[in-house]
């Protein structure tokens, strides 16, 4: 009954490739999130759409882009894959207005 | 942008001992939240305070809302070795739904 799942939990992949990761929540809620983790652990919140509109995009690279199919799902497609997008990201979930957020496993990318 | 300043950086404490951190702002939030994050999993919601000087306990955890809406602790009573782990705070805004997070506090126990 995980309440909010990712895949891959690992991805490594070299330069230059696209690849995406894929989030799904079964709490009901209407809001989610992708946040990046970096190597020293800082948490930064990425992109967050409400009932599959985008209302949150930090100063992301447009190499970024999500997609919310319906308000379970939040996937991120990754262009044109660089070194420096070496992460953990983590998908998060919350009723509206984003007080309790619940985060999922994380996935880490490793780009060669 | 708003920034948290979250001490200490790193904690190496004998079990049993009681445990302090905090997180400091220039900004006023009207949430803060303290998550812990276990080696190779996702952020776990601990305790969540929504009004100024609230103070809310979850077992041997206690943290409290800073009466300026401006700092948040949390202390950890009588630490055991599953308390390791990585500790964040975050604060929310009142009319923003974003979460700004602290850079954490890294908590070792010996035992």
């Amino acid at each position: 009954d995980t309440a909010v799942s990712q895949t891959p939990k690992y991805l490594v992949t070299q330069m230059g490739n696209d690849k995406s990761i894929k989030c799904e929540q079964n709490l009901g809620h209407d809001t989610m999130y992708w946040y990046k983790q970096d190597s020293k652990k800082f948490l930064k919140i990425m992109f967050s759409y409400n009932n599959k509109e985008l209302i949150i995009n930090e100063t992301v690279p447009n190499r970024f882009s999500p997609k919310s199919p319906d308000k379970a799902h939040l996937n991120l497609h990754i262009n044109s894959l660089e070194l420096g997008d070496s992460a953990v990201y983590f998908c998060a979930s919350s009723q509206p207005q984003g007080t309790e957020q619940f985060f999922g496993p994380g996935t880490r990318l490793t780009v060669l | 942008g708003q920034q948290l300043n979250q001490s200490p950086q790193s904690m190496f404490i004998q079990e049993g001992e009681d445990v302090s951190m905090n997180c400091t702002s220039s900004s006023i939030f009207n949430t803060w939240l303290w998550y812990k994050q276990d080696p190779g999993e996702g952020p776990v919601l601990l305790i969540a305070l929504y009004k100024a000087g609230e103070l809310t306990s979850n077992g041997r955890l206690t943290a409290q809302f800073g009466i300026t809406r401006k700092d948040s602790f949390l202390n950890i009573s009588a630490s055991i070795p599953s308390d390791v782990g990585i500790y964040f705070c975050a604060g929310q805004t009142l009319y923003g739904n974003k979460l700004v997070f602290g850079a954490g506090t890294i908590l070792r126990v010996k035992s």
